[in-house]
């Protein structure tokens, strides 16, 4: 079974570092890329950026270039959302997703990541 | 960017009853590269529909979807409880993909 395993809710202050994770297992992980997606608490979905663990290709939506970093490491199937810098209105559930290519559908998800980020 | 508007924002149905909802794009969506998402409270989203026509493994043939260029159409046949839920389309054929602001189907 195809399972996409997100590390556990995070509570932090503005101006904190964050690193959430992705962890693929049941394919292979370096043969499809992993999207993230932000919901912000009570709205819709928007797609944040997208990585191919095979060789870190990289792609971001313009919104949040600079804003975030998309990571991966192949050696134990895992792909990384990070924040240098956190800021209030960070505060979402981060879902991360499988896609065959960026031009491409997510399936399967993961069970989300809460990121509050609070003074 | 590609704006999808979906209408209605919020769609009041019983149980058996026939679902229509409605996702227009600002400009045509390239080789129909639309999904359609199911996402209940509390749980992640769910594909349903890529390709704009595609079944997703495991989803019921209550579900189809149809349209291309700006006009796509997902319906539910006959809705089942477990259906009352919101849905979102997402265009993935022109960078930033970006998703609709979603469609509540709720019991009236």
């Amino acid at each position: 079974e195809v399972q996409l395993v997100q590390s556990g809710a995070e509570v932090k202050k503005p101006g904190e570092s964050l690193k959430i994770s992705c962890k693929g297992s049941g394919y292979s992980f370096t043969s499809f890329w992993i999207g993230w997606v932000r919901q912000m608490p009570g709205k819709g979905l928007e797609w944040v950026g997208i990585i191919y663990p095979g060789d870190s290709d990289t792609r971001y939506s313009p919104s949040f270039q600079g804003q975030v970093t998309i990571s991966a490491d192949k050696s134990i199937a895992t792909a990384y959302l990070q924040w240098s810098t956190l800021k209030a209105s960070d505060t979402a559930m981060y879902y991360c997703a499988r896609a065959t290519s960026p031009f491409a559908w997510f399936d399967p998800w993961g069970q989300g990541t809460l990121v509050t980020v609070s003074s | 960017e590609i704006v999808l508007t979906q209408s209605p924002g919020t769609l009041s149905l019983s149980p058996g009853e026939r679902a229509t909802l409605s996702c227009r794009a600002s400009q045509s969506v390239s080789s129909s590269h639309l999904a359609w998402y199911q996402q209940k409270p509390g749980q992640a989203p769910r594909l349903l529909i890529y390709g704009a026509s595609n079944r997703a493994t495991g989803i019921p043939d209550r579900f189809s979807g149809s349209g291309s260029g700006t006009d796509f159409t997902l319906t539910i046949s006959r809705l089942e409880p477990e259906d009352f839920a919101v849905y979102y389309c997402q265009q993935y054929g022109s960078s930033p993909f970006t998703f609709g602001p979603g469609t509540k189907v709720d019991i009236k």
